[in-house]
């Protein structure tokens, strides 16, 4: 069975542009998540997805950053335009059921996003 | 104040050493996970627990959900081993996320 998979791996781009990082969850797992880590703290929840619906966006910081999951499988992370303080890794985790229910979370590899 | 703290925040042991790895939270929480990465690797899921202990090859994880504490035992550690452990807990209710600590970065020398 295939893992969870972010696409790029990598991404470098100037402050003031835009970037689109992609995850792939696992096949049949409802629930997507996004985190960061910025460098020097904890990772944070940005958002989840049940399907293609937002349960829960909480996290996000600030309306630059636009997520979406059409159709229910992968998700995109737009961050439009991008400022220094983006930079950090970017997680993508999935799941069959959320984790009130008692399932665990499978994390893709991360994006590490660096604006210069 | 993070609601999710570790320590120690490094660890450097020798080979074959008892390794300790502590949290504490300060929320009510559902569950709480302790999750790994290697350098350069993904994060993978060690452990999701609620009460108890669980035992996994040389891994221990226990919680006391009245002292809201965890610990993450390694027995008999190995270079490869090293990695960065994070605690993390899932909220009761209807929060889905997870909220982590800093993590623990651990070398264990040969």
């Amino acid at each position: 069975e295939a893992g969870v998979t972010q696409f790029p791996s990598h991404s470098v781009i100037e402050k003031g542009q835009t970037v689109t990082l992609r995850c792939d969850p696992i096949s049949g797992h409802d629930n997507l998540y996004w985190y960061r880590r910025v460098m020097g703290k904890e990772i944070k929840f940005l958002l989840h997805f049940v399907k293609e619906s937002k349960q829960d966006e909480s996290g996000m910081p600030n309306n630059r950053f636009l997520a979406e999951r059409t159709g229910g499988t992968y998700s995109t992370l737009k961050v439009q335009p991008a400022e220094l303080e983006d930079s950090g890794v970017y997680f993508c985790a999935s799941s069959p059921r959320p984790l009130a229910e008692g399932d665990t979370q499978y994390f893709g590899p991360g994006t590490r996003l660096t604006v210069l | 104040k993070n609601e999710v703290e570790q320590s120690p925040q490094n660890l450097t042991a020798q080979e074959g050493e008892f390794i300790t790895i502590n949290c504490s939270y300060s929320v009510g929480i559902s569950a709480l996970h302790w999750l790994q990465q290697h350098p350069g690797g993904g994060i993978v899921s060690l452990f999701m627990l609620s009460s108890g202990k669980k035992k996994h090859g040389r891994l221990i994880a226990t919680i006391n959900i009245q002292e809201k504490h965890s610990s993450l035992h390694i027995t008999a550690s190995h270079p490869r081993d090293s990695a960065v452990y994070i605690c993390a807990v899932s909220a009761g209710g209807s929060n889905y996320k997870l909220t982590f600590g800093k993590g623990t970065l651990l070398t264990v020398n040969p």
